[in-house]
């Protein structure tokens, strides 16, 4: 089974470009997440989704924006990569609300360099 | 607001001896609080769960109990491996059953030596 699936696994970008990450999931899950991790700092939800065709900011959400147009899939844009964007990107999703089951299936991550 | 505090680490142990992890946490009311675990190279995975005061998760030799009382789930293995060599993460949900996911400690790095 893939679970979730993240595209491209490493990117390089130059500051001010675009570029979007796509997560993908098969299980049918209703809730998406994205994440960033930073050395020191855990992880920190930047986006997330309750469902096709909503979408949420989280703790994070400046210079982001995110879409959920099919249920299976949650889209990170950048619009104007800066260099605090360079992390490693995590998507996950889960059947229900995380915080009832704490069950959220995580990617394998998405590493990204804004230079 | 909710948050969640660990030893960050490295941990760096030898092969068979005893892990403790300490995780300590601030919430309102009475969250879940899980135990996530990432390898090299990966994304996260749940290791265990404990969904109120006094349960015990459990999950490969590893063990942690909601302590209320002194708001804590430490991690304990009795005999780690190599392969134990992983990021563990401790996080809480929140105890109102919100849809924005799980509050993570900023993770431990544990090193087990041959």
């Amino acid at each position: 089974n893939a679970g979730v699936t993240q595209t491209p696994k490493f990117r390089v970008l130059k500051t001010g470009q675009s570029m979007t990450l796509l997560c993908a999931q098969d299980m049918n899950h209703e809730y998406m997440y994205w994440y960033r991790q930073d050395p020191g700092m855990g992880l920190r939800l930047i986006h997330y989704s309750v469902g096709e065709g909503t979408t949420a900011k989280g703790e994070v959400p400046d210079g982001y924006n995110v879409s959920r147009l099919k249920k299976q899939n949650f889209l990170l844009g950048l619009e104007s990569a800066a260099p605090s964007q360079t992390s490693v990107y995590f998507c996950a999703s889960s059947r229900t609300s995380g915080s009832n089951t704490g069950e959220l299936f995580f990617g394998e991550g998405s590493r990204l360099t804004v230079l | 607001g909710d948050s969640v505090t660990q030893m960050e680490g490295p941990v760096t142990l030898s092969e068979e001896a005893f892990l403790t992890i300490n995780c300590t946490y601030t919430a309102t009311g009475y969250p879940s609080l899980f135990w996530y675990v990432q390898y090299p190279g990966e994304g996260l995975q749940l290791l265990l769960k404990a969904t109120k005061a006094d349960d015990k998760g459990s999950n490969k030799g590893f063990e942690a109990t909601y302590r209320k009382e002194t708001t804590s789930f430490h991690l304990e293995k009795g005999s780690v491996q190599v392969s134990d060599s992983a990021v563990y993460f401790c996080a809480l949900s929140d105890a109102g059953g919100g849809a924005d996911g799980l509050t993570f400690g900023k993770g431990t790095h544990l090193i087990i030596q041959p």
